[in-house]
C-alpha cells in the first residue's frame, strides 16, 4: 500500500484556519485520498476524500496538489472540538481490494 | 440506524483464555474491518472482509481469527489470550469506495 508522511502534531488557535498537511510520493492512479479524525476515547470518524479535484463538504475542504503526491486538509474556522488526531490515508478503489490502512496522523491542539 | 455496534464495550481476560469480539452493522455494506489500537499509537488493521465468506489478513492477523458468515456480522475471535493482546478494537464497514463508519470500541484488558 502506498503511504503517506504527516507531521507528527500541529497547533492552531480557535477560530482561525488550521491547514494539515499530507505527503504521498508514491500513490498510484486508483488511490483515492481518504482523511478521518478520532476524536479522544472514540472511533475515527470520516472527514472527506478525493481523487483528483478539490473537495468541500460541511466539515472541511481537500485541496489536492496537480500532481496529487500531496494534499491539505482545510479546517475552515478551528473550534475546540476539532482537536483530534487526523490521519491521511491512500485507499486503492481500482480494484476488489478493501483495506483501509492507517498511519500515524497529526494530533491537532486547538488553544481558545 | 444504529450502525456499527460492538460488544462488549469493556473485558477482563486472563492470559490463555478465549473470546469473541461480536461487531454487527446494520447498513448492508459490504465491506467490514477489525483494528486494534495500543495507547497512544495509530489504528493497525487486522482482519478486513470484502463480503460474505470472504476474510483476508491485515497488518496484525497473528492471534486473531474471523469469520464472515452473515453481510450483518463479523465476530473476531482471540485464541490464547496474551498481554500483548491489551488494547482497544474498533470494528468498520463500508460500501466500495465509499466512507467508513466505526464502532465506539472494545476495550479489551488480558491479565
Amino acid at each position: 500500500d502506498a503511504k503517506t508522511t504527516q507531521p507528527n502534531s500541529m497547533e492552531s488557535n480557535e477560530e482561525e484556519p488550521v491547514h494539515l498537511p499530507c505527503n504521498h510520493s508514491t500513490i498510484s492512479g486508483t488511490d483515492y485520498i481518504h482523511w478521518y479524525r478520532q476524536l479522544p476515547s472514540q472511533g475515527p470518524e470520516y472527514v472527506i476524500h478525493g481523487l483528483t479535484s478539490n473537495v468541500n463538504n460541511r466539515m472541511a475542504s481537500l485541496a489536492i496538489a496537480e500532481d496529487r503526491k500531496s494534499s491539505t486538509l482545510i479546517l475552515h474556522r478551528a473550534t475546540l472540538r476539532d482537536a483530534a488526531v487526523y490521519y491521511c490515508i491512500l485507499r486503492d478503489e481500482g480494484g476488489s481490494q478493501g483495506n483501509l490502512i492507517f498511519g500515524k496522523g497529526t494530533k491537532l491542539s486547538v488553544k481558545p | 440506524n444504529a450502525g456499527v455496534t460492538q460488544t462488549p464495550k469493556f473485558h477482563i481476560l486472563k492470559i490463555g483464555q478465549s473470546m469473541t469480539l461480536q461487531c454487527t452493522q446494520d447498513m448492508n455494506h459490504n465491506y467490514m474491518y477489525w483494528y486494534r489500537q495500543d495507547p497512544g499509537m495509530g489504528l493497525k488493521l487486522i482482519y478486513y472482509s470484502v463480503g460474505a465468506g470472504i476474510t483476508d489478513k491485515g497488518e496484525v492477523p497473528n492471534g486473531y481469527n474471523v469469520s464472515r458468515s452473515t453481510t450483518e456480522d463479523f465476530p473476531l475471535r482471540l485464541e490464547l489470550a496474551a498481554p500483548s493482546q491489551t488494547s482497544v478494537y474498533f470494528c468498520a464497514s463500508s460500501y466500495p469506495r465509499e466512507q467508513a463508519f466505526f464502532g465506539q470500541g472494545t476495550r479489551l484488558t488480558v491479565v
